[in-house]
């Protein structure tokens, strides 16, 4: 059955920092996509990143990155040199061909910076 | 490009009223429209996914006499939450997919507290 998996629950660093959330998926499907969402104390989910099965390219945007591994079935999103701002719920996410694209969230992670 | 709306933003009702929260995709046409409810520390739960013109399809376990969902046209949805009770408080989110059925746009949320 298809699955997310964020075995962190909460994670706190000290300012400057780098920090790696985890996502571990489960899916029968060849066809699904991948995401992670910030959720900042406000709610509002804010895509960060869009990733499909067939892509497992690697993908750096300023301090972030991912890590799409479809080996281990995971999804890792890495923050380098943390900083306050980016305290929130971090949710990955999986949407799948033969779910007709329901996303299926995972638990989230709690980041908090601290300066 | 690909803004939901929805409003209100926040609401408090008394116990025993009804509530209606709206879902509009702004610049864009909306094939489906999903809404989710978050509690407290939680993870997004899908409640229900719907079409223009069809009814609502209920993820199990969600009261569709309690939640009413209707999907009026391209770029309207709305959810009413009838006979509202202190449980129901929560944060209400809604999204939308456009021609791409893979990724959804999420609204703001909207925050209900029934006293």
């Amino acid at each position: 059955a298809q699955k997310v998996t964020q075995a962190q629950t909460e994670i706190s660093v000290v300012e400057k920092e780098d920090v790696t959330l985890d996502c571990v998926y489960e899916t029968r499907d060849t066809t699904y996509y991948l995401f992670w969402y910030k959720q900042p104390p406000s709610g509002e989910l804010v895509f960060l990143i869009r990733r499909n099965s067939f892509d497992e390219q690697n993908e750096i945007s300023g301090r972030y990155s991912w890590n799409f591994q479809k080996s281990t079935s995971s999804f890792n999103f890495t923050i380098t040199a943390s900083q306050v701002v980016d305290s929130a719920v971090y949710f990955c996410a999986l949407s799948e061909q033969s779910g007709t694209y329901k996303y299926i969230f995972g638990t989230g992670t709690r980041l908090k910076v601290l300066a | 490009g690909a803004v939901v709306s929805q409003h209100p933003s926040w609401v408090i009702c008394k116990s025993g009223t009804s509530v209606k929260i709206e879902c509009r995709s702004l610049d864009f046409q909306a094939t489906t429209m999903f809404w989710y409810r978050q509690f407290p520390k939680q993870s997004l739960m899908l409640m229900a996914t719907s079409n223009e013109g069809s009814k609502a399809t209920y993820e199990q376990g969600v009261e569709k006499d309690k939640f009413l969902i209707n999907h009026a046209s391209l770029t309207l949805s709305t959810l009413t939450v009838t006979s509202a009770h202190p449980e129901d408080s929560s944060f209400y989110i809604c999204s939308a997919t456009g021609t791409e059925s893979y990724e959804q746009y999420f609204g703001p949320g909207t925050r209900l507290t029934v006293t």
